[in-house]
Formats: C-alpha cells, sequence, structure tokens
C-alpha cells in the first residue's frame, strides 16, 4: 500500500509554532505536498518537496528525509486564518498523487 | 484567467441513478485529475487523464468512469449510485502529466449527496 500517516488534530496558540509531521512509504516516491483546505472549499497548493531538506516560503516550510520517508510543515507566528486541514501528499511514480487523511489545525487567541 | 471550473456544484441524486460531474482545466493545461472526497478525509484518487489518454487509476470499483476531450476537459461518470457514494469530487489539473513543479490546482468541487 501506499499509506501516508499525519496527526489527525493539532491545536495551537496565535502567534506560536506549530510543526505538523508525515510519513509515507517511499517506494515509488517522486515528490510531496502540502496542501491547505478550509472547510468547505478546495485544497490550495503549499510547498511541494523532491529533494531532502527545508524549502521555505515566508512563515510557512516545509522539510522532507527521502531516505527515512518523512516530511514536516512549520508554520511560524501563526494566525487565527491558519486554522484549517493540512493535507500532506505523495506522488508516487508520476501518475497518482495520493493524499494522507489531513491535519485539522486549531489556532486560539 | 479562469482557474479550474467544475459543474454542477451541488446535486443530490437517489441510489441506483447516475450522475456525471464536468471539469474544465486551467488553459493550456492537459492533464486532468479526479478525486473523491469524503467528510473528515483526505481526497482519494480516481482518475488521471493527459492527454486524452487514462495514465492513473485509483481502487474505486468499474461503476467509475472518465474520459477527457480534445479541448482537455473531462467527466467523470458513476453509475448504480451507492449512499456511499455521497461525497466531494474534486478536479485538478496541471501541465504537465508528472506535477514536477507542484502547481496542481483543484477546483471548489461538485458535492453530491446520494438519497
Amino acid at each position: 500500500g501506499q499509506n501516508i500517516d499525519q496527526p489527525t488534530e493539532m491545536t495551537a496558540t496565535e502567534g506560536a509554532i506549530v510543526q505538523i509531521n508525515c510519513t509515507y512509504q517511499t517506494s515509488g516516491f517522486n515528490g510531496l505536498f502540502w496542501y491547505q483546505q478550509h472547510a468547505g472549499e478546495a485544497p490550495t497548493f503549499l510547498s511541494y518537496n523532491v529533494l531532502d531538506g527545508l524549502e521555505e516560503k515566508g512563515r510557512f516550510s516545509s522539510f522532507l528525509s527521502r531516505s527515512k520517508g518523512y516530511s514536516y510543515l512549520l508554520l511560524k507566528e501563526l494566525q487565527m486564518k491558519d486554522s484549517a486541514s493540512y493535507l500532506c501528499a505523495v506522488l508516487y511514480n508520476t501518475d497518482k498523487l495520493i493524499f494522507g487523511t489531513g491535519t485539522r489545525l486549531q489556532v486560539f487567541p | 484567467d479562469a482557474g479550474v471550473t467544475q459543474s454542477p456544484t451541488h446535486l443530490i441524486k437517489t441510489r441506483g441513478q447516475q450522475v456525471t460531474l464536468r471539469c474544465s482545466p486551467i488553459s493550456g493545461h492537459k492533464s486532468v485529475s479526479w478525486y473523491q472526497q469524503v467528510l473528515g478525509q483526505g481526497p482519494q484518487f480516481i482518475f488521471q487523464y493527459y492527454e486524452k489518454e487514462e495514465r492513473g487509476r485509483g481502487n474505486f470499483p468499474d461503476r467509475f468512469s472518465a474520459r477527457q476531450f480534445p479541448n482537455y476537459s473531462s467527466e467523470l461518470n458513476v453509475n448504480a449510485l451507492l449512499l456511499g457514494d455521497s461525497a466531494l469530487y474534486l478536479c485538478a489539473s496541471s501541465l504537465l502529466q508528472g506535477t514536477t513543479t507542484g502547481e496542481l490546482f483543484f477546483g471548489e468541487g461538485s458535492r453530491l449527496t446520494v438519497l
């Protein structure tokens, strides 16, 4: 199978930092994506990693370790609008983008 | 520029009926993928089409079928609807078959309710 595991729910305080982890099966790996999805809306692209290391984009950063089958999404200076589901998705063999179940993040004031 | 457009946005069907969902990709995008998202879950891959040919299929029964037209728009058909088919059906487009740039753009989805 191509199971992708991420925590179901997380909570954090406005202004804080939160790290959302994702583990996946490495066979056939061809890239990892993070998407943000607000309730009732379509997913929107956040980041893409295909090589090991950290990709920084404003308040959001994403890390990948291909050998460990591990990624995380780091959100800094949390804002209330960051309350959403965060989806980890892995591209396998160029034709299947497999999503995890998503991590529902709630940011409190 | 218009994004990915899907129709209808909402629809209600009864068990045993058939449904057709439509998707228009971003202009210039040749790859269209379909996903099913049940409430509280991540999207599940159904199909990918590139240049009018099926290039990938997820673990869905044969009741699910799709096609891509010469203008790269796509239709998803589901026959003999079951209650469990109730979900948000998402269409995503990308420029290439392999999304090497990570730019997979989603439409707002078609929310199907089966009664």
